[in-house]
């Protein structure tokens, strides 16, 4: 069965620096992976998804992740931090041959002034 | 555009008390799925179902039972709450589509059992 690993439950960063959040899948077949974000109370928002098309996906509010085939893993990535990214984002899962979607466990960032 | 839409968005339940909560979408989507969010376990598959008629269960199906008698409607019915039930519910929804699979969130249904 697909699943997914983010490393990092606490991810804290400075308003400006680099947002890194990382992601690791398992999967035996060719997995469609995606980023998600909730702010506090709220439902789960889609930032980007992967499906093959292209290994550099870019999402919404500037965020990109990268599909590496060879390191099983789907990074999240923000050049610069702003304090309106402080959520928890969560990387999932799902296969073509299984609607399942499976999330990680989630990684909350803060961003500090 | 209401989207999927999840009453009630709080709940207070006594232990061994009953209810369902509501998941309503308008999108047409053949797949629908139940989730509960836990600290640090991110969200775990409750059931799902492809259509109308069919369900299957996920990662925590037990005391969850779900229907699907149309292929707008979804409700998780708890027959018998327990303080382990106490947990933040979303229901998703999506196409089944190889190219776009990406599925679509409720607003979440906050649950205490006490």
């Amino acid at each position: 069965a697909q699943s997914v690993t983010q490393l990092g439950s606490h991810v804290s960063v400075s308003e400006g620096a680099l947002v890194l959040l990382r992601c690791n899948y398992s999967s035996s077949v060719p997995p469609y992976l995606f980023w998600y974000v909730q702010y506090p109370n709220q439902g789960l928002q889609l930032l980007l998804k992967y499906t093959s098309a292209a290994t550099l996906v870019k999402g919404i509010n500037g965020f990109e992740a990268e599909f590496k085939k060879s390191e099983t893993s789907f990074h999240l990535t923000k050049p610069s931090a702003h304090m309106s990214d402080a959520a928890e984002y969560f990387c999932a899962v799902r296969t073509y041959n299984n609607n399942d979607m499976r999330f990680g466990a989630g990684t909350r960032l803060t961003v500090k002034p | 555009n209401a989207g999927v839409t999840q009453t009630p968005k709080f709940q207070v339940l006594k232990t061994g008390q009953s209810m369902t909560l509501q998941c309503a979408q308008d999108m047409n989507h053949e797949y629908m799925s139940w989730y509960r969010q836990d600290p640090g376990m991110g969200l775990r598959l409750i059931h799902y179902s492809v259509g109308a008629g069919i369900t299957d269960q996920g990662e925590v199906p037990n005391g969850y039972n779900v229907s699907r008698s149309t292929t707008e409607d979804f409700p998780l019915r708890l027959l018998s709450a327990a303080p382990s039930q106490t947990s933040v519910y979303f229901c998703a929804s999506s196409k089944i589509d190889r190219l776009n699979t990406e599925a679509f969130f409720g607003q979440g249904t906050r649950l205490t059992v006490v």
